[in-house]
């Protein structure tokens, strides 16, 4: 079982629309939460951090968690091409070494149609 | 203020060769992290350094891969020898903090080493 679910995409959008990317996840006690963007051949640049339930809100991105649905999400406003990318959540799961470590979900692709 | 630096950023080897990657973490930051990123899946942690001392190196392939931090600051991951499956990007990131929660756990990237085991 996967520890951080997400949907591969691609998720086509059309330019000014609102993008909607989802991911669930394992560990109930989870406490940190990321969104990550990457694009093709870059390496992951941090867009968002959330740790409290509800919505945290960035410029054209909110994030939304909800711990009790173990759920988090990215929205992004007024999508642009230039969001164009691979989407990765990532979370501070507790693994079997009983440690925390950063867990990513394998990203949503994004596509923004001009 | 200077970002994760890694090299190389490219390597072709053949099979049961080895190789080795390194990488500067940004001033200041006490804990460093090697992942490794195959195409189409996301970063998957190797091992985590905070200072000069591992903290978490279970998923490791301790038969084949090493690394190392003898100074706290800059470090090395070894493969020796390749495998196909080795093929992959691998990602170096460093944190200020060796806090698992919170403002200081925030994982910067480098640009990353692609390696083709041919």
């Amino acid at each position: 079982q996967k520890e951080v679910e997400q949907n591969s995409g691609p998720l086509s959008v059309p330019e000014g629309a609102i993008a909607s990317l989802n991911c669930t996840y394992s560990d109930r006690g989870s406490q940190s939460f990321f969104w990550y963007r990457q694009y093709s051949g870059k390496s992951p640049e941090l867009i968002m951090f959330i740790y409290s339930n509800g919505d945290k809100e960035d410029g054209r991105f909110t994030a939304q968690l909800n711990k009790a649905s173990q759920y988090v999400s990215l929205l992004i406003r007024d999508s642009q091409p230039s969001d164009s990318a691979t989407y990765l959540c990532a979370v501070n799961l507790r693994g079997d070494t009983g440690r925390r470590a950063l867990t990513f979900g394998s990203g949503t692709r994004l596509q923004v149609q001009p | 203020e200077a970002g994760v630096a890694q090299s190389p950023r490219y390597k072709i080897i053949e099979k049961r060769q080895s190789v080795a990657f390194w990488c500067n973490p940004i001033s200041g930051h006490a804990t460093l992290y090697w992942y490794q990123q195959i195409l189409g899946q996301g970063p998957k942690l190797l091992i985590q350094f905070q200072n000069n001392g591992v903290v978490d190196d279970s998923q490791l392939p301790k038969d084949r891969f090493s690394a190392e931090r003898l100074k706290g600051v800059d470090s090395t991951l070894k493969i020796q020898p390749a495998k196909l499956e080795d093929s992959a990007v691998y990602l170096c990131a460093s944190s200020f903090g060796p806090a698992s929660e919170g403002l200081l756990n925030i994982q910067y990237f480098g640009a990353g080493t692609r390696l083709s085991v041919l």
